[in-house]
């Protein structure tokens, strides 16, 4: 079954600052990769995904994610933060053909106005 | 579209009462999953169904959870007896080919 890793647990960072969040996953076979977020009080929204192409996808907001398959990751960016998107990130993996989503610890990102 | 519809959005139960949580996917949507969140394990799945049957409920932690999908339209999740451990943020997702759409959650707190 596949898992995914997500390294950090908790990024404080001063607004207009850059983010990266790191994803790995473990599954020998292709995968179909994206990113949730979560803010307080509220459900999981989609971010951006992740099936077959350009290995640099665009989400929303200005998120984007690079998939490297070699390196089984799947990290988030944002080149400049803003406070409002202090929120909790989730990063998930479903292979192909099995629509069972696996979902990553979270990041919990604050963001110092 | 009304998006993934749970009931109720939060409720307060005694310990040892039962809990009925319910789901409304989107239509169209063929597979359904309930999740658990909680600070200490994250997100869990609990259970998922393809075209109402359920598939795998390995992660349903005790024989005190169900959980049924009698037609296309509608879930429930049930808890019974409730214990204070239960107490998290239970929600469906619900998904056609790949990507899910969550709904709003329903936050369960045992006393």
């Amino acid at each position: 079954a596949q898992s995914v890793s997500q390294h950090n647990h908790h990024v404080i960072l001063s607004e207009a600052a850059s983010l990266e969040l790191g994803c790995n996953y473990s599954y020998g076979g292709t995968v179909n990769l994206f990113w949730y977020v979560q803010y307080p009080g509220q459900h999981l929204q989609l971010l951006l995904k992740y099936f077959s192409g350009d290995p640099l996808v665009k989400g929303i907001k200005g998120f984007e994610a690079e998939f490297i398959k070699s390196k089984f990751s799947f990290n988030l960016r944002k080149p400049s933060v803003q406070w409002s998107d202090t929120a909790e990130y989730f990063c998930a993996v479903n292979a192909i053909g099995n629509n069972d989503m696996r979902f990553g610890a979270g990041t919990r990102l604050t963001v110092k106005p | 579209d009304a998006g993934v519809i749970q009931s109720p959005r939060h409720e307060v139960t005694e310990m040892g009462q039962e809990v009925t949580l319910r789901c409304k996917p989107i239509s169209g949507h063929n597979s359904l999953f309930w999740y658990r969140q909680t600070m200490m394990r994250g997100l869990e799945l609990l259970i998922y169904f393809n075209n109402n049957v359920p598939i795998d409920d390995s992660g349903m932690p005790e024989d005190r959870f169900s959980a049924k999908m009698p037609n296309a339209s509608f879930s429930t999740l049930k808890i019974q007896p409730s214990e204070p451990r239960d107490s998290a943020v239970y929600f469906c997702a619900t998904t056609e080919y790949y990507g899910y759409t969550f709904g709003s959650g329903t936050r369960l707190t045992v006393v």
